[in-house]
């Protein structure tokens, strides 16, 4: 069965630095998100992505991320300057359509210390 | 304003017996989909069920079966018989209109054999 592939699984990076998140989603799906879910609370959307620009975007999703999609088949989030409460576990998710279930990856533990 | 609400934050079952979690949701758009989404201990979300705003009739799969109630913005969950691998948090979530999926907060479940 077809499935969303995270990289790295667990990462450890010191406050202030850069992370990169990176995501290869289903190969015929064409929306693309990124959720972040701290340890023992809910999931939260922080952006969609679609024809390679972003479609929505949530109030966390400040100037510290960015997306991209640098060469159709990577999707990669970015962290700038990491703080200690982007300490999460980020989920990617793809779907066919925009209305159908999203296939979400195993998530990457983001730790920042 | 969408909103989801799991009023359970714990339950603990003994093995074999039935068990409901619950949901209730709140959207504006007349046009929704529901979903539920597992997350075992090993942190993945995965991919139960949808359910489409106009289509109201319960579903059954195995020991799962979900029931849609328009009436009450409810769409809960039963799982009967339930096993020790049912141990998992469930999440309930909402896509309203054209827009991403917002999750509730989550129903950990605990099976005790």
């Amino acid at each position: 069965e077809p499935e969303v592939t995270q990289t790295p699984s667990h990462q450890v990076t010191q406050m202030g630095q850069e992370v990169i998140l990176r995501c290869v989603p289903i190969s015929n799906h064409l929306y693309f998100y990124w959720y972040r879910q701290i340890l023992g609370q809910k999931v939260e959307f922080l952006v969609s992505f679609y024809n390679n620009e972003i479609s929505e975007k949530s109030e966390i999703f400040d100037d510290q991320f960015s997306v991209e999609r640098p060469d159709g088949s990577n999707f990669t989030l970015k962290i700038r300057s990491t703080k200690l409460e982007d300490s999460a576990m980020y989920f990617c998710a793809s779907s066919e359509a925009s209305r159908r279930g999203y296939t979400f990856g195993s998530g990457t533990r983001l730790t920042v210390v | 304003a969408q909103k989801v609400t799991q009023a359970q934050t714990e339950i603990s079952v003994v093995e074999k017996e039935d068990v409901t979690l619950d949901c209730v949701y709140e959207t504006r758009d007349t046009t929704y989909y529901l979903f539920w989404y597992k997350q075992p201990p090993s942190g993945e979300l995965v991919f139960l069920i949808r359910r489409n705003s106009f289509d109201e009739q319960n579903e059954i799969s195995g020991r799962y079966s979900w029931n849609f109630q328009k009436s009450t913005s409810s769409f809960n969950f039963t799982i009967t018989a339930s096993q020790v691998v049912d141990s998992a948090v469930y999440f309930c979530a909402l896509m309203p209109g054209n827009t991403p999926l917002v999750f509730g907060k989550g129903t950990r479940l605990s099976v005790i054999a």
